[in-house]
Formats: C-alpha cells, sequence, structure tokens
C-alpha cells in the first residue's frame, strides 16, 4: 500500500533560518503530492502541491519539488517566520478505485523563535 | 464563504453514549469525508461519500456510522462511544474528479470519551 514518510519533529528553528522538511512517499502509480499546514486550533489547509514528476509546487515562499526518482518531495523556505510555526503534514493522493485515496505523513511540528 | 463547518467543536462523553459529529459544506463539492488524528499516527480515514446516496468505509470505520442525503450534510455518528474514540476529529471535502484536488478541512471536533 502507500505510505508516507516525514522527518520527526518537533523542529525547532530562529527566525530567518532555512527551513528543510523531507518526505518521502511510497506509492503505485503515479500520484499527487501535497504539503498541508496546521496552525494550532484550526484545520489542515493546502499549502501547496505537485501533481507530476519534476513539478515544483510554491507558495508564501514554501517550495516543494515532486522527485520521482529518490520518491521524495521535500519542504523548503529561505527564512521562516515566527508565524509559520505550525504543523506540517506530506500527503499524497491517488486515484485507486475511482475515488480519493490519501495517505498522509505523521506531521512535523515546526517552531520559530524570536 | 463559509467552506466546510464542523460542529460542536468540543465533546465530552461517557463510555457508551450516542452523538452526531455534525459537517456542512458550501462549496457543492461531491466528496466528503472523515478523518481522526492521533499524536504519532497522522490523519486515518474514517468513511467517505462521493456523492448523495454514496458512502464506503475508509481505513478505521469501526465503530462509527455515516449517511450522505444531501450535497451539503455528512454527520458521523458514533452508535456506543468507547475511550479509544477520545480524538480530534476533521471532515473535510474536495471536488471530483478528486485525484488532483486538494482537501478542504473543517476546523475539528475534539472528543473525549470517559
Amino acid at each position: 500500500g502507500n505510505s508516507v514518510t516525514q522527518m520527526e519533529g518537533p523542529v525547532t528553528l530562529s527566525e530567518e533560518a532555512f527551513l528543510t522538511i523531507n518526505c518521502t512517499y511510497t506509492a503505485t502509480g503515479y500520484p499527487s503530492l501535497f504539503w498541508y499546514v496546521q496552525y494550532p486550533g484550526e484545520g489542515l489547509q493546502l499549502l501547496l502541491k505537485a501533481t507530476k514528476a519534476d513539478d515544483k509546487g510554491s507558495n508564501k515562499g514554501f517550495e516543494a519539488t515532486y522527485r520521482k526518482e529518490t520518491t521524495s518531495f521535500h519542504l523548503e523556505k529561505g527564512s521562516v517566520q515566527v508565524s509559520d510555526s505550525a504543523v506540517y503534514f506530506c500527503a499524497l493522493s491517488d486515484d485507486s478505485g475511482g475515488y480519493q485515496k490519501v495517505t498522509f505523513g505523521t506531521g512535523t511540528k515546526l517552531q520559530v523563535i524570536p | 464563504n463559509a467552506g466546510v463547518t464542523q460542529t460542536p467543536k468540543f465533546q465530552v462523553l461517557k463510555t457508551g453514549q450516542s452523538m452526531t459529529l455534525q459537517c456542512a459544506q458550501d462549496m457543492n463539492h461531491e466528496y466528503m469525508s472523515w478523518y481522526r488524528q492521533d499524536p504519532g499516527m497522522g490523519l486515518r480515514l474514517i468513511h467517505y461519500s462521493v456523492g448523495a446516496g454514496i458512502t464506503d468505509q475508509g481505513e478505521v470505520p469501526n465503530g462509527y456510522n455515516v449517511s450522505r442525503s444531501t450535497t451539503e450534510d455528512f454527520p458521523l455518528r458514533l452508535l456506543s462511544a468507547a475511550p479509544s474514540q477520545t480524538s480530534v476529529y476533521f471532515c473535510a471535502s474536495s471536488e471530483v474528479p478528486t485525484y488532483n484536488s486538494p482537501l478542504h478541512f473543517g476546523n475539528g471536533t475534539r472528543l473525549t470519551v470517559t
């Protein structure tokens, strides 16, 4: 079956530091890949996505590239802010059986300190 | 635009009690789903629906029932609550076809079963 593996957290960074959160996946076929972000007390919201190999998703300064050869979708940001403190989930979606089957990673908590 | 609305935000039940978690969306999405979020386990799919009158089981359906009488509403019923059902529950919806469509989440219901 499909699976998503994320780096363990929590990750603590100083403001303006470079961020990388690793994500690797196992899937049959050609899934779409997503990063979701969850702020305290809220539901998940889409941060970015990529639907085919070598696509780069980007939003709010975050980027991730769909690497089929390494089955990875690492999240990066060049300069984090305190407001980026949240839990980040990597996810994949395929169309097995004709419906959306989404597999989530366990989440990585990011804390940015001033 | 309200998006996905879940009620209640918090609920405490005694073992054996029943209750219904409400979910409504105003985006005319055909696909709706329920997830539970537990520490260290990411999100796990409970039930999903690809349209009014159509529901199916996800990864962890035992102890839960759903129905989909309208496009907008997708309630989740706990028939006889157990402590193992203590969790945060999220409702999510998306457009169809669902393969490349991101999920839109509600803000969750935090359930405690004593």
